[in-house]
């Protein structure tokens, strides 16, 4: 199995929802990402998970919470959202070692928030 | 000085011919390199990557590596329309962690 499961594929929320967005990987990786990408621009790096515990947070706001209850499962937790926030939400996995940094991307969950 | 920069194109070739991506990159450590394709309206796919100076093929593509001069490229030999996407350039740094950061993209066009 070489795929990372997103869900769902189109999300729309109001400013005032929560809502979560999940991942799911089998391939026994170790790292977990989440990137956000607008049109036209590349990825950006928001999170960064290492053995489930977060390692790296891109100075990303408050309103997005990031959680790993295990190694193969990864959620993004969105809490009053702003208009700015829409855009396509991609989870990536990655063995964690050296010269082993290649991403698998999931499908996206494409993210509009009114 | 952005971390990863790449031409964003349009590079538009015709069927058959060779295109040249190009990619610089800001970190001296940096020791790992992809490129990955990113069809339109879907998620970027790994299609090389590259750890050491000299080139590195793969089929119709080859990627280049020059630490010394901090410099990334893709050769697309026999383009066809079907390569027609965004290239996106990404380095790994490391900071406390593993961290990809991607250049802007290049969009590449080849014309049948």
């Amino acid at each position: 199995d070489t795929e990372v499961t997103q869900t769902p594929k189109h999300l729309v929320m109001g400013m005032t929802n929560k809502k979560s967005l999940k991942c799911e990987q089998h391939m026994g990786h170790r790292a977990m990402y989440w990137y956000k990408q607008k049109a036209k621009k590349p990825p950006e790096l928001m999170f960064v998970y290492s053995y489930e515990k977060l390692s790296i947070n891109e100075s990303v706001p408050s309103r997005f919470s990031p959680e790993c209850p295990n190694s193969s499962l990864l959620n993004l937790h969105l809490h009053a959202l702003q208009p700015e926030d829409s855009a396509l939400y991609l989870c990536a996995s990655s063995q964690e070692a050296p010269g082993s940094e290649k991403l698998f991307f999931g499908s996206g969950t494409q993210l509009s928030v009114l | 000085q952005k971390e990863v920069e790449q031409n964003s194109g349009p590079l538009s070739v015709p069927e058959g011919a060779i295109a040249s991506l190009n990619c610089t990159y800001s970190d001296r450590v940096s020791q790992s390199f992809f490129w990955y394709r990113q069809y339109s309206g879907k998620s970027p796919e790994l299609i090389m990557s590259i750890y050491s100076n000299g080139d590195k093929e793969d089929g119709r593509f080859t990627a280049q590596l020059n630490k010394a001069s901090q410099y990334v490229s893709l050769l697309i030999r026999d383009s066809q329309p079907s390569d027609s996407a965004t290239y996106l350039c990404a380095v790994n740094i490391h900071t406390g962690g593993f961290k990809t950061i991607f250049g802007a993209g290049t969009r590449l066009f080849v014309k049948a």
